[in-house]
């Protein structure tokens, strides 16, 4: 499957931990994008990367968010100290032609 | 602010039924993207559109993209129960960046 894949699927945890999630975009793409999608929304703008180079940052990415692409290769989004308002679908996104984004299978997270 | 207003919200047809649900902006987008979405899982991407006026078939659906590239529409003919799903679209503005601003998409249900 060379499609962009996501890791955990679902991912539970107590308010106050950490928690990291992996994306895998596809291998030629050198943009990734990541998302967060709350019920009953669409997707929204968190950040993206070109290569190992993050470009640019959405207000929603606060300062317990960081998101890294050592390698330009996988990236990861990690949430520090969560809390109950972060539960949400979190997607990652491979970029291709025309401006289409493709998205992996998400990683929904749950905070209790 | 919501760029993309997308109706109706919700739609529940007969099998067979035609159907055309409509994504709007006041703002010009440089390219337009459909998905569908399944409980659970990633949007996956049906079409992207970059030209105004265009219009493009994917075997029972018919994406088009209005001349002042704004507003788009999804006419699905002749429904069938696997097209139940969430319908967003999706537009990346001018520049650079390509990030897409979501409309909070159309939940089609077909009965059989």
């Amino acid at each position: 499957d060379t499609g962009v894949s996501q890791d955990p699927r679902h991912k539970i945890t107590k308010r106050g931990q950490n928690v990291t999630f992996r994306c895998d975009p596809i291998s030629e793409h050198n943009r990734l994008y990541w998302y967060r999608q709350t019920l009953g929304q669409g997707p929204e703008f968190l950040t993206y990367f070109q290569n190992e180079a993050q470009l640019e940052k959405s207000r929603l990415l606060s300062d317990r968010f960081s998101a890294e692409r050592p390698k330009g290769s996988f990236s990861t989004l990690e949430i520090q100290r969560t809390e109950q308002g972060d539960s949400a679908m979190y997607l990652c996104a491979s970029f291709g032609m025309e401006g289409a984004q493709y998205f992996g299978p998400g990683t929904r997270l749950l905070v209790l | 602010t919501q760029l993309l207003e997308q109706s109706p919200q919700f739609l529940s047809i007969q099998e067979g039924e035609n159907l055309t649900v409509y994504c709007n902006s006041s703002s010009v987008f440089s390219s337009l993207q459909w998905y569908r979405q399944e409980p659970g899982e990633g949007p996956v991407l049906l079409v992207t559109v970059v030209t105004g006026g265009e219009v493009k078939k994917l075997k029972r659906l018919t994406f088009q993209f209005g001349d002042a590239r704004k507003d788009s529409s999804l006419h699905i003919t002749a429904a069938q129960p696997g097209d139940t799903g969430l319908y967003l679209c999706a537009g990346a503005r001018g520049g650079s960046n390509y990030k897409l601003t979501f409309g909070k998409g159309t939940l089609l249900t077909v009965n059989p």
